[in-house]
């Protein structure tokens, strides 16, 4: 199937710094990406839908200026924690539509693993 | 929104038993995934099932969309199948956005 590379795996950072988590498509080109936030023990959450050369849509209740994203290329999408709290401390993960199947299957990255000090 | 219900939330098997996980759905979908979620977190595609039976290996998934459920079929368990199943569907009128069920959490003892 196709890749999608997550990257960091882990980051562990002070409170009030940003951290940076991007996310490629290695063998398809996706004009759509999307960002989950996952609790422990919970289900995924979507967070936000990326969209390449366009704003991202939030889903109800994330802030948008706290969780910033870039889709400047139809490989990569890149979410920015801001200002990180400890209770941002979460399991982050993204998927990538692939447009070459019908109806579009997503897969999804590895998961980055954020613990904020 | 589409509702996502699976169940059972916990499973525990021997290891060789087989089993059922299923998943009810709220709404029409155009798009239903299984996926396991190992202890690294890392989700794995198992099925793309929006309808029919598919099989792969030890691993077989129906989708009954016009009654809204899909169910899991694992046979002769294993202890490397432990992790969390999810149901993911990406319903009719809620532009390509995947659902998530909460999972079944399946530990497979030796």
């Amino acid at each position: 199937g196709a890749v999608v590379s997550q990257h960091p795996s882990r980051v562990i950072c002070k409170s009030g710094t940003s951290v940076k988590i991007e996310c490629r498509s290695l063998d398809f080109q996706a004009t759509t990406m999307f960002w989950y936030r996952q609790f422990p023990k919970q289900s995924l959450m979507l967070m936000a839908t990326s969209n390449e050369g366009s704003k991202a849509t939030y889903e109800q209740g994330v802030e948008k200026d706290k969780f910033l994203i870039n889709h400047a290329s139809l490989t990569l999408s890149t979410l920015t924690v801001t200002s990180a709290h400890p209770e941002d401390s979460s399991f982050y993960i993204c998927s990538a539509r692939d447009p070459g199947t019908s109806p579009n299957i997503q897969y999804f990255g590895a998961g980055t693993r954020l613990s904020v000090l | 929104g589409i509702q996502v219900e699976q169940s059972p939330p916990d499973l525990i098997l021997q290891e060789g038993a087989n089993s059922t996980l299923r998943c009810n759905f709220s709404d029409s979908v155009n798009n239903l995934q299984w996926f396991h979620q190992n202890p690294w977190g890392q989700l794995i595609n198992l099925f793309y099932i929006p309808s029919g039976t598919k099989q792969n290996g030890r691993l077989s998934a129906t989708t009954v969309a016009t009654e809204r459920y899909s169910l899991l079929y694992i046979s002769s368990s294993q202890t490397t199948d432990s992790g969390v199943y999810f149901c993911a569907v990406e319903w009719k009128g809620g532009s390509e956005k995947l659902v998530f069920g909460k999972g079944t959490k399946l530990t497979v003892n030796p």
